[in-house]
């Protein structure tokens, strides 16, 4: 029972932001929104979460939505190196994480 | 601080042979877990263990076993190796319960069953 929905894949110019979508329709309350990003076959890497509230780190921002259905992670300038499968999960705090296929993103030179 | 580490990074096995992937972590974290994942998908639970001396089945625990005897190491094991446990196999772990505490996950191990 998938909890979200990504694009398989998505380009992006390099220096562009990159905008990338998920929707959690079914999300629930106490539930979280996380991203992860997997580069090269590489362990996933852990990008940011949030609840209802605007999120923002040295990596990304997270903008979700206020019915919270959907959100999107936003790389402001990507580089090549962004280029990987970003996995939006939607988490509870007592629950391990749970993959989907996620969305590859490729930054195009 | 190395974080998570799996030995061996790459196994060739025999159909029918036995193994044990090792993981350790050094960040004295409570949580850990075995994911495998296969060409173009995501990564799937397998079993994971919220504290030393405890395991919990994930998405596809069938034809693995696991163990936690000591905090820092998560072992799991293949009794009977099968060509479908072809995979490449994540380990990580988590400080605690709290939703602020990400995941690290190791390098993996790409394990080959023939």
């Amino acid at each position: 029972d998938a909890k979200t929905t990504q694009p398989p894949s998505m380009d992006c110019a390099e220096g562009r932001a990159a905008n990338l979508p998920c929707n959690h329709s079914t999300i629930s309350g106490n539930e979280y929104v996380y991203w992860y990003r997997q580069i090269h076959s590489q362990g996933p890497q852990y990008i940011i979460h949030g609840l209802k509230n605007n999120e923002t780190n040295e990596m990304a921002s997270l903008i979700i939505t206020e019915d919270r259905k959907s959100s999107t992670l936003i790389l402001p300038h990507a580089t090549l190196r962004d280029t990987a499968v970003y996995y939006c999960i939607v988490l509870s705090g007592n629950t391990p994480l749970v993959f989907g296929k996620g969305t590859r993103l490729s930054v195009i030179a | 601080n190395a974080g998570v580490t799996q030995t061996p990074k790459f196994r060739v096995l025999k159909t029918g042979q036995s193994m044990t992937l090792l993981c350790a972590q050094d960040m004295n974290h409570e949580y850990m877990y075995w994911y495998r994942q296969d060409p173009g998908m995501g990564l799937r639970l397998i079993h994971y263990s919220v504290g030393e001396g405890t395991t919990a089945k994930g998405e596809v625990p069938d034809g693995y076993n696991v163990s936690r005897l000591k905090k820092q190491n998560f072992l799991l094991g293949l009794e009977s190796a099968a060509p479908s446990q072809t995979s490449v196999y994540f380990c990580a772990s988590s400080k605690g319960r709290r939703i602020d505490d990400g995941y690290t996950f190791g390098s993996g191990t790409r394990l080959t069953v023939v």
